[in-house]
């Protein structure tokens, strides 16, 4: 099974302030992985696909990047609402089974 | 607009059995699939469970399988979760969620608001 670390598991910023997200994967995902944001009573919300393409109606402020093993979600200026916990997401192919990684809380400062 | 509604989630005793619903509506609800994911209080994100479009393929966490059973109702825009000998630790908020894409499993683009199952005597 793939096992999804991310780091840091909290990260206290600013608004305004640029948000580097880490998701590192055990091996390979190759690009199927996915970014989330959830708030506190809500459900999750798709960001990113794909490593690297943005879901409908997410802001161009988010961006995924990296492939194989090692991925970032860039926030690139942090708005108030975007305070939120993050998780990665990677998919094995088959049969299709689907593992998040621990999360990271970004949290103000 | 696209529309996932769960329900059946309550309070259950350790064993017992309980089964939830998740309503669909919005889209052409037999072109995707369908996944079950559950967070427990203060955790993170479990995946659970998918059920491809036509509810020919299937497969669960090995958490859950042997336990629970996913199917789906195309007629009534419906996708279940039987969950058989629950366990204590089974106890999560539930959410159902669909594919992005009709062709391939996965990443999740829309979810319900999730319903609470409690297992405790």
């Amino acid at each position: 099974e793939i096992v999804l670390t991310q780091s840091p598991a909290t990260l206290s910023l600013s608004p305004g302030e640029r948000a580097t997200l880490s998701c590192r994967a055990s091996q390979s995902v190759s690009s199927y992985l996915a970014w989330y944001q959830q708030k506190p009573g809500q459900a999750p919300r798709l960001l990113i696909y794909d490593a690297s393409n943005r879901a409908t109606g997410i802001p161009a402020r988010f961006s995924g990047s990296g492939s194989g093993t090692d991925f970032t979600l860039t926030i690139s200026s942090l708005e108030p609402e975007d305070f939120a916990v993050y998780y990665c997401q990677q998919r094995s192919n088959w049969p299709p089974s689907f593992t998040f990684g621990p999360g990271t809380k970004v949290d103000i400062k | 607009q696209v529309q996932l509604v769960e329900s059946g989630g309550g309070v259950v005793q350790p064993g017992r059995s309980l089964r939830l619903s998740c309503a669909a509506s919005g889209f052409t609800f037999s072109n995707y699939g369908i996944h079950w994911v559950r967070q427990a209080p203060g955790k993170g994100l479990e995946w659970v469970a998918i059920i491809s479009y036509d509810g020919s393929d299937k497969n669960y966490a090995a958490s859950v399988r042997g336990r629970f059973t996913i199917y789906r109702d195309n007629s009534k825009n419906t996708v279940y979760l039987q969950m058989n000998s629950l366990r204590a630790e089974d106890t999560a908020v539930y959410y159902c969620a669909k594919d992005l894409f009709s062709a391939a499993p996965g990443p999740f683009d829309y979810w319900g608001q999730g319903t609470l199952v409690t297992v405790s005597s």
